[in-house]
């Protein structure tokens, strides 16, 4: 039973490009994130969404976009890439807003070339 | 001053010794604060959870939390190699939710 998944792990693409990341959480939380990893290991907050509502954005460029269908789903989508987009990013998911635990996904790896 | 602080390590240990990282915090008016581990190449999952001062410990490990001195540390007792990762101190910062990160510290420890 995968608690928080993300769609597809693996994403190699070129610059300028168009892509989008998903994510799905099965724990019924309330409560989901975007997180960037960059090749330094730092992991950053870049979104969240509460019941479909954004309510976290961070200083990300306009080129990223997210979209929470329902509160089961939050999607990234990211509008004409560029090489420093090549991260891991993680979508997380809670049940508490600021003081519960945070349950990661497996991570999508972007390379941008 | 970063938000959230971590030596970065390496830190080595022996296999069976004591394990001890540290994080220090910015925002007093922090509430929650967490320990998340991550191996090489996997997502962080959560090792434990904080919310007053003092201490909290769960099998192996403690954690421990001064929000005066604006500390949090990670004890792990009998280290094994199997807790080489990092370690990453995670911040909760206001009612919004999110979590801020420290950069983390690895841990390798030796058999």
């Amino acid at each position: 039973d995968t608690a928080v998944s993300q769609t597809p792990k693996y994403l190699v693409t070129q610059m300028g490009n168009d892509k989008s990341i998903k994510c799905e959480q099965n724990l019924g939380h309330d409560t989901m994130y975007w997180y960037k990893q960059d090749s330094k290991k730092f992991l950053k907050i870049m979104f969240s969404y509460n019941n479909k509502e954004l309510i976290i954005n961070e200083t990300v460029p306009n080129r990223f976009s997210p979209k929470s269908p329902d509160k089961a789903h939050l999607n990234l989508h990211i509008n004409s890439l560029e090489l420093g987009d090549s991260a891991v990013y993680f979508c997380a998911s809670s049940q508490d807003r600021g003081y519960g635990t945070q349950y990661f996904g497996p991570g999508t790896r972007l390379l941008v070339l | 001053q970063k938000e959230v602080e971590q030596n970065s390590g390496p830190l080595s240990v022996p296999e069976g010794a004591i394990a001890s990282l540290n994080c220090t915090y910015s925002d007093r008016g922090s509430q929650s604060f967490f320990w998340y581990r991550q191996y090489s190449g996997k997502s962080p999952e959560l090792i434990m959870s904080i919310y007053s001062n003092g201490d909290k410990e769960d099998g192996r490990f403690t954690a421990q939390l001064n929000k005066a001195s604006q500390y949090v540390s990670l004890l792990i007792r009998d280290s094994q190699p199997s807790d080489s990762a990092t370690y990453l101190c995670a911040v909760g910062k206001g009612s919004q939710g999110n979590l801020i990160f420290g950069k983390g510290t690895k841990l390798s420890v030796k058999p």
